[in-house]
């Protein structure tokens, strides 16, 4: 079964925290994303990556960066925790045109910053 | 750019009826995909149905049907013969190159 595995489901981090959220496919896919989810704002691109070690900013960039260094895993990674990054995040992954079934998605991370 | 409005925050329906969730979107391309996706409880994001602006006939699959409507720019899903299961977060999106662009989603929840 083709999967999108994110390595955490619920994560607690400390304001500061350099955190880092995981993210691999086994589809081969070219493409991934995350993204993040809040009550009231739905689904907000945060990062996407077309090829390995190749990135392109979302709509909110701003305290993300990522790392793509192997086309099956993309990284991402929160500076400095803050507060205001409490959320659900979700990776997703597609082939390199959007097929009829559009993303393949990880289960979400739920992460909580305190 | 891509929009996509989801005009329901909520939406209750009676177990066996229909329901319609509303979307409505904008765009300036000639060639584009709408998307609806079902995320229960669990968090997963279930892919549900797919339209392509070019496709002759609504799209279906099983229970779940695509009102589109292209020069209103809507894309409406109706769920028939609404099950306790079907209670969940439903989010509409739209293709943006090789991205997706989500609404901010319609909770439904179905009662005995």
């Amino acid at each position: 079964d083709v999967k999108v595995t994110q390595s955490s489901r619920y994560l607690v981090k400390r304001t500061g925290e350099k955190v880092f959220l995981e993210c691999v496919q086994d589809m081969d896919h070219e493409n991934m994303f995350w993204y993040r989810q809040d009550p009231g704002l739905g689904l907000r691109l945060i990062y996407f990556s077309y090829d390995v070690k190749m990135k392109e900013k979302g709509d909110i960039p701003e305290g993300y960066s990522v790392s793509r260094e192997k086309k099956e895993r993309f990284s991402l990674i929160l500076e400095s925790a803050s507060t205001n990054q409490t959320s659900m995040y979700l990776c997703a992954s597609s082939e390199g045109q959007l097929a009829n079934y559009g993303y393949t998605f990880g289960s979400g991370t739920r992460l909580t910053v305190v | 750019a891509q929009k996509i409005t989801q005009t329901q925050p909520g939406m209750f329906v009676q177990e066996k009826e229909a329901v319609t969730l509303d979307c409505t979107y904008d765009t300036s391309d000639p060639s584009y995909g709408l998307f609806w996706y079902k995320q229960p409880s669990s968090g997963e994001m279930i892919f549900l149905i797919y339209q392509g602006s070019y496709d002759q006939q609504n799209a279906t699959e099983g229970r779940y049907s695509l009102n589109f409507q292209k020069a209103r720019k809507s894309a409406n899903l109706v769920i028939s013969a609404s099950q306790l299961g079907d209670s969940a977060m439903y989010f509409c999106a739209i293709t943006d190159t090789d991205k997706l662009i989500f609404g901010t989603g319609t909770r439904l929840q179905v009662f005995p």
